[in-house]
């Protein structure tokens, strides 16, 4: 196990909601990445918090947000939700962004459906 | 731009058979770093190993070994003897060094099944 949790395992949610993910970093990391799986396919880099802030961003709508928190742990919102954002959500945490030995642990994701 | 392809989307071994994954690469950022995961059933990605762009010797653990051809933008894993508990997708991924960020960037993934 990496020491990354996430909250929660399953959700159902339905077209036009809203919902939070929730992901812990592993112990002394400062850097959680959030990627989105579809089914069948590689992760998708969404964005990246570093102390606190957003340090580099994929290419997914605003209604994609996030935030991290004192604690290194983080949040990843999505409004509006939209069939397409079915998918396996999984949280990395590493070290400062840009280190040569940075690698990121994954999270055991969140499996989101929206019907 | 960075990309992965990896074009097997499916394997199917008997057990002790040994298989190579297949991974080819883009990208324009001339240091970067190579990694594969393991993706079992389960869900969560698990970091197999990395490797550095200036660093091409081949790398052994145990029934793993990794391929790194820089002039041919390939990075292929081989699993010798496999055993059934080596099913899972395999992922190959690519991040640039000294980037502000640490994106990684996946290729679609291999679905390995290893049969008794």
């Amino acid at each position: 196990e990496t020491g990354v949790t996430q909250s929660p395992t399953h959700l159902i949610k339905t077209r036009g909601q809203q919902v939070t993910l929730r992901c812990s970093s592993q112990s002394g990391h400062n850097t959680v990445s959030w990627y989105q799986q579809a089914l069948g396919q590689g992760p998708q880099f969404i964005f990246q918090y570093y102390r606190e802030e957003e340090n580099g961003r994929g290419n997914f709508p605003p209604r994609f947000s996030g935030l991290q928190f004192p604690n290194y742990s983080s949040e990843l919102n999505v409004n509006a939700l939209e069939l397409d954002d079915s998918a396996l959500y999984l949280c990395a945490s590493s070290l400062i962004p840009g280190r040569k030995n940075n690698e990121q642990f994954f999270g055991p994701g969140t499996r989101l459906t929206v019907l | 731009a960075q990309k992965v392809t990896q074009a097997q989307t499916e394997i199917s071994v008997v057990e002790k058979e040994d298989v190579t994954l297949d991974c080819v690469y883009e990208t324009r950022d001339t240091t970067y770093y190579l990694f594969w995961y393991k993706q079992p059933p389960s869900g969560e990605l698990v970091f197999l190993i990395r490797r550095n762009s200036f660093d091409e010797q081949n790398e052994i653990s145990g029934r793993y070994s990794w391929n790194f051809q820089k002039s041919t933008s390939s990075f292929n894993f081989t699993i010798t003897a496999s055993q059934v508990v080596d099913s899972a997708v395999y992922f190959c991924a690519l991040r640039p060094l000294g980037t502000s960020g640490s994106r990684l960037t996946f290729g679609e993934g291999t679905q390995l099944t290893v049969n008794p």
